[in-house]
């Protein structure tokens, strides 16, 4: 079935950069998402990539996707202290067409 | 808009008790999403609906659990009886389409005691 993993926890320091891994299973999956859950809230849609491309970049996002290996990143350039938080990834399944969602990756970032 | 608007934020109540969180929608979304979050799972999606009608309820644990949508800017989410492995933030969000962007409410922080 589909699964998405993504490591656990992820400390930087302020003005560092935060790069945010993930793994998925589903290669039918034709976009892959990044969401951003602030405590106390719900989750918010930060970016997207479509499934035929590498590489998306949005202000101090960048997403890179290698297909070959089902390997999602998310690099934040110039962290602040206002971008801690969980980081979930998803894909979109082929089969279901339901969003399947990563165990998310909690960003500290230290001043 | 508003967003998706969730009802109780927090509700804390005793092992037995039903329990009902409340969804509103955003207008024109057609697809509503009710998902469970724990530190131990994760985000679990446990039914969606499309136009009023439940879909995909795979994911609802049990019997205990029922969802319904009765018009399109109203949704509920009913555990009876509730268990205290039942304590998890309940989001419920709404799309205009069932994978692409998922506008989530605030959730509903659930206590089981």
């Amino acid at each position: 079935g589909e699964d998405v993993e993504q490591s656990l926890f992820l400390s930087v320091r302020e003005g560092d950069s935060s790069v945010i891994n993930c793994t998925y299973t589903d290669s039918s999956s034709t976009y892959l998402y990044w969401y951003k859950q602030e405590p106390g809230a719900g989750l918010q849609l930060l970016t997207y990539i479509f499934s035929n491309m590498d590489m998306k970049q949005d202000q101090r996002l960048t997403v890179l996707l290698n297909k070959k290996d089902k390997h999602l990143s998310l690099r934040i350039a110039d962290t602040q202290t206002g971008d801690s938080a969980i980081y979930f990834c998803a894909e979109s399944s082929g089969a279901t067409n339901k969003l399947i969602f990563g165990t998310g990756t909690l960003l500290a970032v230290q001043p | 808009d508003a967003g998706v608007i969730q009802s109780p934020r927090h509700e804390v109540t005793e092992m037995g008790q039903e329990v009902t969180l409340r969804c509103k929608p955003i207008s024109g979304h057609d697809y509503l999403f009710w998902y469970r979050q724990t530190m131990m799972r994760g985000l679990e999606l446990l039914i969606y609906f499309n136009n009023n009608v439940p879909i995909d309820d795979s994911g609802m644990p049990e019997d205990r659990f029922s969802a319904k949508m009765p018009n399109a800017s109203f949704s509920t989410l009913k555990i009876q009886p509730s268990e205290p492995r039942d304590s998890a933030v309940y989001f419920c969000a709404s799309s205009p389409t069932p994978s692409g962007e998922l506008f989530f409410g605030e959730g509903s922080r659930l206590t089981v005691l």
